[in-house]
């Protein structure tokens, strides 16, 4: 079946590098961001937020960083493992009373073992 | 864990049909929401409600109805089904505006 990793930006690292992958968000009002991973065939999978009072927040081998300045968001995974081979793409909420997430297009992540 | 569950993982449907891909979250969420993911065009919103009997407008709402008489059903209605309809559906909930949203795992629709 088609891929959402059609047309994405690609990475490629060796298995137990650390990974960095990057987005840039469109909205300077944007108060909340989320990571999600998508592997072949599933759906988006929660990995990580961070509201806009926060530069940076860690979970387990995961950090994501906020520098609102510059409208950037990136997302560390230390000791990249196969199984972290997917497609990452980051969401912004506008702030307000809306509901909505704007998703970025995704990041293409492959690890070589 | 959070529990969103769409009811077809595959489902094929003809031109003219009208279709249903049902979702249930298991989590007491207020907000659910329905997404088509297409390549190269990332995921587009096509309808979110954020209670029962109510829904409002995604980006790309034509062609497209919701329905949600029940907090933990949320479904999606393509009322006659087009070609340009095939696509993966994806459904999510959330507690709160400033609260991650859930996925299921999708309904890959093909329009023949």
């Amino acid at each position: 079946g088609e891929s959402v990793g059609l047309h994405l930006p690609t990475l490629s690292v060796q298995e137990g590098d650390n990974s960095i992958i990057n987005c840039a968000y469109s909205n300077s009002a944007s108060d909340y961001f989320i990571w999600y991973k998508q592997e072949s065939g599933k759906g988006p999978q929660f990995i990580i937020d961070i509201r806009s009072n926060m530069d940076k927040r860690q979970g387990q081998r995961v950090t994501v960083l906020l520098n609102k300045t510059v409208k950037h968001l990136s997302l560390q995974i230390a000791a990249t493992q196969p199984g972290d081979s997917a497609v990452y793409f980051c969401a912004e909420n506008s702030g307000g009373s809306n509901y909505k997430l704007t998703f970025g297009k995704g990041t293409l992540l492959t690890v070589n073992p | 864990d959070v529990k969103v569950t769409q009811s077809s993982r595959y489902l094929v449907k003809r031109t003219g049909e009208k279709v249903f891909l049902e979702c249930v979250q298991d989590m007491d969420h207020e907000n659910m929401f329905w997404y088509r993911q297409d390549p190269g065009l990332g995921l587009r919103l096509i309808y979110f409600s954020y209670d029962v009997k109510m829904k409002e407008k995604g980006d790309i709402p034509e062609g497209y109805s919701v329905s949600r008489e029940k907090k933990e059903r949320f479904s999606l209605i393509l009322e006659s089904a087009s070609t340009n309809q095939t696509s993966m559906y994806l459904c999510a909930s959330s507690e709160g505006r400033r609260q991650p949203q859930h996925f299921g795992d999708g309904t890959r629709l093909s329009i023949l």
